[in-house]
């Protein structure tokens, strides 16, 4: 069973600066089917990041994916306001189908 | 515009039954594997079960198998969520899901809330 480590916890940042979020799988990835989404309080995970690195649609380009096999990041390169939040990791494919991490807090 | 719009959450006792209901729009549902992720109070991410478009393949997670029954109905653009035996744990609120072309999600309606309690 595939098992996601997201790293930090919590990210303590201020606007203007690079964020960089971890995700780890405990096995290799199929086919690079790595996601990442933000997610807001009281709102629905948005995706940002399918395919390891590429951006979903609208999605501003100081986000960006990279990684590949058991180790991804997720960058944002300089923080606005709007970024602080929780950020999830996800993958498909390997049992079980579909896994998250635990998840990153941006916040100020 | 895709809209994906959950139904059906509501207060239920242990052991007892929910069917939750996300009606879809704006895509061709039928070609689509959907997703159902749950999200305890303060909690991560959750899957819980998928189908695929014409209803294959169908997966569930451990923790809902032998519980939980997913379904489409491409005829009404809908996805379903029988739930049953539920328990305390299974508390959440349900979110469905569109799956992308490389296993992501990318599309979520606003989730419905289940709750288990005596």
């Amino acid at each position: 069973e595939i098992v996601l480590t997201q790293s930090p916890g919590t990210l303590s940042l201020s606007p203007g600066e690079r964020a960089t979020l971890s995700c780890r799988a405990s096995q290799s990835i199929t086919s690079n089917y790595l996601a990442w989404y933000q997610q807001k309080p009281g709102q629905a995970p948005r995706l940002l990041i399918y395919g390891a690195s590429s951006r979903a649609t609208g999605i501003p380009d100081r986000f960006s994916g990279s990684g590949s096999g058991t180790d991804f990041t997720l960058t944002i390169s300089r923080l606005e306001p709007e970024d602080f939040a929780m950020y999830y990791c996800q993958q498909f494919g390997s049992s079980p189908l579909f896994t998250f991490g635990p998840g990153t807090i941006v916040d100020i | 515009e895709v809209q994906l719009v959950e139904s059906g959450g509501g207060l239920v006792q242990p052991g007892g039954s929910l069917r939750l209901s996300c009606a879809a729009s704006g895509f061709t549902f039928s070609s689509y594997t959907m997703i159902w992720v749950r999200q305890g109070p303060g909690k991560g991410l959750e899957w819980a079960s998928s189908i695929g478009s014409i209803s294959s393949p169908i997966h569930y997670a451990d923790s809902v198998k032998g519980r939980f029954t997913i379904s489409r109905d491409d005829a009404k653009n809908s996805l379903y969520l029988q739930m049953n035996s539920l328990r305390t744990e299974d508390t959440a609120l349900y979110y469905c899901a569109r799956m992308g072309g490389s296993g992501d999600l990318d599309y979520w309606g606003q989730g419905t809330l289940v709750s288990v309690s005596s």
